[in-house]
C-alpha cells in the first residue's frame, strides 16, 4: 500500500501571501495525485486531479505540480476563503494526514 | 442534481456488524467508479474501498480488508458497504463518493459509532 505524507502539518500564512503545501508518495503514483480542500463541517472538494488539472470552477490561483513521488499544492494569494485544511490522494487510493492553512 | 443520500449509521458494539447504503441520483451511476471514504472525529480523510462502474473490481485499505466488502446495485443506484467485526477505530463518520480521476462529489456523511 503506497503511503502519501504531506508536510508541513499546520501552514501559518497572511492573506494575500503565497502558500505551498507538499505531498510525498511512498513510491511514484507517475500523475495520479488529487489535491482537495476541506472546510469544518463540510464534505471536501475537489480542487486538483492528474496532478495539475484543475477541477471545474476552481479559481486559477490554485495549482498544482508534480509527478512520481513529489507533488506541490500551490494558493498564489490566498483568501479568506482559502483557510481550511488541505489533503492530497493517490487517485483512487490513500490520503495524506492533511495540511491545516490558518490565517498568521 | 448530482446527490449522494448515505443511510445505515448508528451506534453499535464491537464485533457486530453494519450494512451503509448509498442513494445516488442526478448522474450515471451504472458507468461511475464509487468509493466509500471515512473520516474519524478529529482526524483526516481515511480512504476505505472503491469499486468499478460494473462492480467487477474492489479494492480495500488494509485497515479494513477482510472485515469490510463493498458492492453495487445498478438497477437501484445504489451503492453498500457491509462492515463486519467492527472495532473502536472503526468509529467515523462514513462518506459515499464519486469518482475515477480524483473525487469529484461527497454525500453528507452518515455516522458510525463503535462502542459498548
Amino acid at each position: 500500500e503506497i503511503v502519501m505524507t504531506q508536510s508541513p502539518a499546520t501552514l501559518s500564512v497572511s492573506p494575500g501571501e503565497r502558500a505551498t503545501l507538499s505531498c510525498r508518495a511512498s513510491q511514484s503514483v507517475s500523475s495520479n495525485l488529487a489535491w482537495y480542500q476541506q472546510k469544518p463541517g463540510q464534505a471536501p472538494r475537489l480542487l486538483i486531479y492528474g496532478a495539475s488539472t484543475r477541477a471545474t470552477d476552481v479559481p486559477a490561483r490554485f495549482s498544482g505540480s508534480g509527478s512520481g513521488t513529489e507533488f506541490t499544492l500551490t494558493i498564489s494569494s490566498l483568501q479568506s476563503e482559502d483557510f481550511a485544511v488541505y489533503y492530497c490522494q493517490q487517485h483512487n487510493r490513500a490520503f495524506g494526514g492533511g495540511t491545516k492553512v490558518e490565517i498568521k | 442534481q448530482v446527490q449522494l443520500v448515505e443511510s445505515g449509521g448508528g451506534v453499535v458494539q464491537p464485533g457486530r456488524s453494519l450494512r451503509l447504503s448509498c442513494a445516488a441520483s442526478g448522474f450515471t451511476f451504472s458507468s461511475s467508479t464509487m468509493h466509500w471514504v471515512r473520516q474519524a472525529p478529529g482526524k483526516g480523510l481515511e480512504w476505505v474501498a472503491v469499486i468499478s462502474y460494473d462492480g467487477s473490481n474492489k479494492y480495500y485499505a488494509d485497515s479494513v480488508k477482510g472485515r469490510f466488502t463493498i458492492s453495487r446495485d445498478n438497477s437501484q443506484n445504489t451503492l453498500f458497504l457491509q462492515m463486519n467485526s467492527l472495532r473502536g477505530e472503526d468509529t467515523a463518520v462514513y462518506y459515499c463518493a464519486r469518482g475515477n480521476t480524483g473525487i469529484d462529489c461527497w454525500g453528507q456523511g452518515t455516522l458510525v459509532t463503535v462502542s459498548s
